[in-house]
């Protein structure tokens, strides 16, 4: 396995498109978060899905802002009519629930989106 | 709700110097402890954790003590490295009413440089 990953690495937009991105989780991992990091902040919580099922989204999602998990596996998270202010980091992360305990948080590289 | 307060940086350091990287933390309940890396160029990695009062997670020759008197959790490595040069991210993730869904809680980051 090859980790948690991102696509595409870098995205600069014009400011009122839409973007999509992509996040492919550690497979058999069953959790995976959406986090954004703007330069010298850490990474804040944007939304969390278990399986398929989206369980948590945070203030910060603007109703611009929607992500998906079909299928339980990979994730997608779309922005539209971007704004200056979504320049940021998305960062995506997994891990696996069990009822034993929880794996750590595995983290891709992220998306730096630049909107212009 | 929950917080973490790291201290401000940067911090640049001598190699073979001390290192201390203060971390606190607010939150209801019994918080699991982290702290996390990331690498120029890098996807966040796990450094430690700690999940319970008077824990030390360690690794790598960084060490920190999960202080719930103090509500802290101090990094501390006692001989850096150039190659330890990086930006270090204390975390939490909460469990208050006993459920977390391991929705991690970020620090602002402290960039570390160590020079020859």
């Amino acid at each position: 396995d090859t980790g948690v990953s991102q696509n595409p690495r870098h995205k600069i937009t014009k400011r009122g498109q839409n973007v999509t991105f992509r996040c492919d989780p550690i497979s058999e991992h069953n959790r995976l978060y959406w986090y954004r990091q703007t330069l010298g902040q850490g990474p804040e919580f944007l939304t969390y899905f278990q399986n398929e099922a989206q369980l948590e989204k945070s203030r910060l999602l603007s109703d611009r802002f929607s992500a998906e998990r079909p299928k339980g596996s990979f994730s997608t998270l779309e922005i539209q009519r971007t704004e200056q202010g979504d320049s940021a980091m998305y960062l995506c992360a997994s891990s696996l629930a069990e009822a034993r305990g929880d794996t750590e948080a595995f983290f891709g590289q992220g998306t730096r989106l630049t909107v212009v | 709700g929950d917080s973490v307060t790291q201290m401000e940086g940067p911090v640049t350091l001598s190699e073979e110097a001390f290192l201390t990287i203060n971390c606190t933390y607010t939150a209801t309940g019994y918080p699991s402890l982290f702290w996390y890396v990331q690498y120029p160029g890098e996807g966040l990695q796990l450094l430690l954790k700690a999940t319970k009062a008077d824990d030390k997670g360690s690794n790598k020759g960084f060490e920190a003590t999960y202080r719930k008197e103090t509500t802290s959790f101090h990094l501390e490595k006692g001989s850096v490295q150039v190659s330890d040069s990086a930006v270090y991210f204390c975390a939490l993730i909460g469990n208050a009413g006993g459920t977390s869904y391991g929705k991690l809680t970020f620090g602002q980051g402290t960039i570390l440089t160590v020079h020859p």
